[in-house]
């Protein structure tokens, strides 16, 4: 079993709506990452939590460390946010593990 | 912002001959370059990490005489891979730990290896 769960797997929906991406991990971390890979598989890193929430343009990230579970929200989501969002977790040292990623499609 | 620089973007090569793909930091020290391998739909798989001046670590299961990383300057990391085979046909990405960043790392923008 993966450490990094990442739901849904795809998601489709259209140009405006609210898009919620999922994380959930089994393990302590020191940090937790939300990454975007392009389809040329360019990687873009959005940000970087180990509490709370963050907040960058249409971008909102949140971390309950309790229950283990991050959640990525784009709001007034655009064809141009389609790409592969990954969740990755830094345990201890400086190391990553990634989620599988969601592939999001926004539809005109 | 902080740069990684990945050369080349893709690359086509025979069987059996060797190919270098670099990573250099534009505008920051990177004293730990990590790189990783992505197979499609897959997530990707740490490789080896680099630090500057020292061997790379290797994660277990991948041939460090198949992959040589040589992390020589703090803005410079190449991995190759010798002797390629079909099988080693994968997205390799390249990230370097940059503390000046809100981020933490910086990726390359990847090479897309095709063996044949």
């Amino acid at each position: 079993k993966n450490e990094v769960e990442q739901s849904p797997q795809n998601l489709t929906a259209q140009e405006g709506e609210f898009i919620t991406i999922n994380c959930s991990y089994s393990v302590g971390i020191s940090a937790l990452h939300w990454l975007q890979q392009h389809p040329g598989g360019g990687i873009v890193s959005l940000f970087m939590l180990s509490s709370g929430k963050k907040k960058h343009g249409r971008l909102i990230a949140t971390i309950n460390i309790q229950e283990k579970h991050s959640s990525l929200h784009i709001t007034a989501s655009h064809p141009r946010d389609s790409a592969v969002y990954i969740c990755a977790v830094k345990v201890g040292n400086e190391k990553l593990t990634f989620g599988t990623g969601t592939r999001l499609t926004i539809i005109p | 912002g902080a740069v990684v620089s990945q050369h080349p973007s893709w690359v086509i090569c025979k069987s059996g001959t060797s190919v270098k793909i670099e990573c250099r930091s534009l505008d920051f020290q990177a004293t730990t370059m990590f790189w990783y391998r992505q197979f499609p739909k897959q997530s990707l798989m740490l490789m080896a990490t680099s630090n500057e001046g020292s061997k790379a670590t290797y994660e277990q299961g991948v041939e460090k005489d198949k992959f040589l990383i040589n992390h020589a300057s703090l803005t410079l990391s190449t991995l190759t891979v010798t002797s390629a085979h079909p099988e080693d046909s994968s997205f390799y990405i390249c990230s370097a730990r940059d503390s000046g960043t809100a981020y933490g790392y910086t990726f390359g923008s990847g090479t897309r290896l095709t063996v044949v």
